[in-house]
């Protein structure tokens, strides 16, 4: 099993462009999140899917939609990327009989 | 909502010694879930423990133990014969029954030989 895989792994975009950060799970859970993490700080939370076909706020969602597209996929999207967006992405999934969220390694994206 | 307070931002510890890292939460929920994850300088994020609102006893996991005061709001994480892989950043983290985790703002543990 990969776990929970992300990519790209680093990306860099000027001001104003869009991108897609792709996030795939083979462990069969029913829930997906995406977290930014700046530097020094903890993970906040971007969106959650609580279940296929659902999607949530969640702190700072602004800037940034989602997509879930199946059980295995959760994908985010920069529609116009500020440099006030450049963080560590992490997605995790989580399936409803377990506590634990499991992490993917990351992207680092800076936005110029 | 719910908040997470990590009030030490660095601390060294001796190897071979006990530590113990701080974490105070705040919610108004019943039914809440404390976590600590380890983020060693790679970057990717470790669950450690995990202790339930309503466990009664306090978890451990190896040499991690959680010290669970629901009286003082506080989940403390003790590491017990620190090891030189264990110097992270160590984050608290709660959640409520949507699986949403918030986290604080981290403490860094280096261990010294």
């Amino acid at each position: 099993n990969a776990g929970v895989t992300q990519t790209p792994k680093f990306q860099v975009l000027k001001t104003g462009q869009s991108m897609t950060l792709q996030c795939a799970q083979d462990m069969n859970h029913n829930s997906m999140y995406w977290y930014r993490q700046d530097p020094g700080m903890g993970l906040r939370l971007i969106y959650y899917s609580a279940s296929e076909g659902t999607t949530d706020k969640g702190e700072v969602p602004n800037g940034y939609n989602v997509s879930r597209l199946n059980k295995r996929e959760f994908s985010l999207r920069l529609e116009s990327a500020a440099p006030s967006q450049t963080s560590v992405y992490f997605c995790a999934s989580r399936d409803y009989s377990l506590v634990e969220q499991f992490f993917g390694p990351g992207t680092r994206l800076t936005v110029l | 909502a719910q908040k997470i307070t990590q009030t030490q931002p660095g601390m060294f510890v001796q190897e071979k010694e006990a530590v113990t890292l701080d974490c105070t939460y705040d919610t108004s929920d019943q039914s809440y879930g404390l976590f600590w994850y380890k983020q060693p300088s790679s970057g990717e994020m470790i669950f450690l423990i995990y202790q339930g609102s309503y466990d009664e006893q306090n978890a451990t996991e190896g040499r991690y133990s959680l010290n669970f005061q629901k009286a003082r709001k506080s989940a403390n994480l003790v590491i017990s014969a620190s090891q030189l892989g264990d110097s992270a950043m160590y984050f608290c983290a709660g959640s409520s029954n949507t699986g949403k985790l918030i986290f604080g703002q981290g403490t860094t543990l280096q261990v010294k030989p």
